[in-house]
């Protein structure tokens, strides 16, 4: 069955530091993976997403995240923290049928 | 588009009344989704449709959770009777490819 593991259920970091969020998931198959952020009392938008193609993947504010097959992983990262990335960060798998499955999400503090 | 749009955003009823949760998915999108967001148990999917047809219904907790969806443009979510236990944040969400498109949410509460 298809998983995805988050470590770190709470991650702080000062404003201005890098921000790394880990993701690794568990597949017999290539997956399609995605990162998705959730700010107070809203639903979830997407961040980036890897499907095919270039292992290290852009998404707005300023993320970026990078497959490595050979680590199972799918850790996102953003080279400067501003107090607006405070919020919960999703990481999800899919590998090739409809159904997204989700970790348990990661909530990130920016210290001033 | 306007996205995906959730009616009511938030719902407070009491135990063992009927909850009728409400979601208009992004126009062309064929699938559609409903999650439930709680403390506990995190983000969990309840149901999922293909062109309006349930495709995987295996995450609707018990019997007294029923989803629809009649038309491409609407699907309901409903809820009798309703506990205690079932207060949660209802997410509708939709895709056409690719990625999901979440609406924002329907915040019920059952005393």
């Amino acid at each position: 069955a298809q998983s995805v593991t988050q470590l770190g259920s709470h991650v702080s970091v000062s404003e201005g530091a890098l921000v790394l969020l880990r993701c690794n998931y568990s597949s017999s198959v290539p997956p399609y993976l995605f990162w998705y952020v959730q700010y107070p009392n809203q639903g979830l938008q997407l961040l980036l997403k890897y499907t095919t193609g270039a292992t290290l993947v852009k998404g707005i504010n300023g993320f970026e995240a990078e497959f490595k097959k050979s680590e199972t992983s799918f850790h996102l990262t953003k080279p400067s923290a501003h107090m607006s990335d405070a919020a919960e960060y999703f990481c999800a798998v899919s590998f090739g049928n409809e159904k997204l499955t989700f970790g348990t999400g990661t909530r990130l503090t920016i210290i001033p | 588009d306007a996205g995906v749009i959730q009616s009511p955003r938030h719902e407070v009823t009491e135990m063992g009344q009927e909850v009728t949760l409400r979601c208009k998915p992004i126009s062309g999108h064929d699938y559609l989704f409903w999650y439930r967001q709680t403390m506990m148990r995190g983000l969990e999917l309840l149901i999922y449709f293909n062109n309006n047809v349930p495709i995987d219904d295996s995450g609707m907790p018990e019997d007294r959770f029923s989803a629809k969806m009649p038309n491409a443009s609407f699907s309901t979510l409903k809820i009798q009777p309703s506990e205690p236990r079932d207060s949660a944040v209802y997410f509708c969400a939709s895709r056409y490819t690719g990625e999901q498109f979440f609406g924002p949410g329907t915040r019920l509460t059952v005393l």
